[in-house]
């Protein structure tokens, strides 16, 4: 079957570093992408990789590494606004925009 | 721009009725795909199109059918509903010229069947 794994909740303080893994097994595979979603909103996207190696973009970057079927997103400088949930998603066919998505990850950022 | 739109924003229905969920985009995205959340999981595709005219079934097809007769609305109708299709629907649209394959997503409709 084809499933991907990330953690179900992650809590740190502000200004703090956190890393959201996902491992994927999948029937095929064209690209990672991360997806932030706030409590009712519609999901924004973050982030993708299609190769190996890392993406900066600001305070958040995102991992990839396709032999080991395995990236992370990384949230630097936490600020309370990122308190949300993170979704890996991974493009499993080379049709335009076919995604699956992991079940998500809560991130909880306190004071 | 508008980006994505969806209408209605919630809806009540009672089992074996039907209703047609509206999304459109004004971003000339030649793709668009309609997503359901139930909670605690991630969204699973049921439909989608690469194009007026064309689409495909995603993961969780069934109960649902779509039509793209243009590039702007991508509507969801939902034949018969049933309470498992309670959940939060999403529109998503995204552009064959980015290479980062970026969904925008609308707002959602939150639909519960009785």
């Amino acid at each position: 079957g084809q499933s991907l794994e990330q953690p179900s909740e992650v809590t740190a303080v502000e200004g703090a570093i956190v890393q959201i893994n996902c491992t994927y097994q999948t029937s095929g595979f064209y690209g990672l992408s991360w997806y932030q979603q706030h409590d009712g909103g519609a999901p924004t996207f973050l982030s993708y990789n299609a190769l190996d190696g890392l993406e900066e973009t600001g305070r958040f970057s995102s991992f990839l590494s396709r032999s080991d079927s395995y990236g992370y997103l990384l949230l630097q400088e936490l600020q309370m606004k990122d308190s949300a949930s993170y979704f890996c998603a991974v493009r499993v066919t080379d049709s335009w925009g076919k995604l699956q998505f992991g079940a998500g990850t809560q991130v909880v950022v306190t004071p | 721009n508008a980006g994505v739109t969806q209408t209605p924003k919630f809806q009540v229905l009672k089992t074996g009725q039907s209703m047609t969920l509206q999304c459109a985009q004004d971003m000339n995205h030649e793709y668009m795909s309609w997503y359901r959340q139930d909670p605690g999981m991630g969204l699973r595709l049921i439909h989608y199109s690469v194009g007026a005219g064309i689409t495909d079934q995603g993961e969780v097809p069934n109960g649902y059918n779509v039509s793209r007769s243009t590039t702007e609305d991508f509507p969801l109708r939902l034949l018969s509903a049933a309470p498992s299709q309670t959940s939060v629907y999403f529109c998503a649209s995204s552009s064959f010229r980015d290479r980062n394959h970026e969904q925008y997503f609308g707002p959602g409709t939150r639909l519960t069947v009785t």
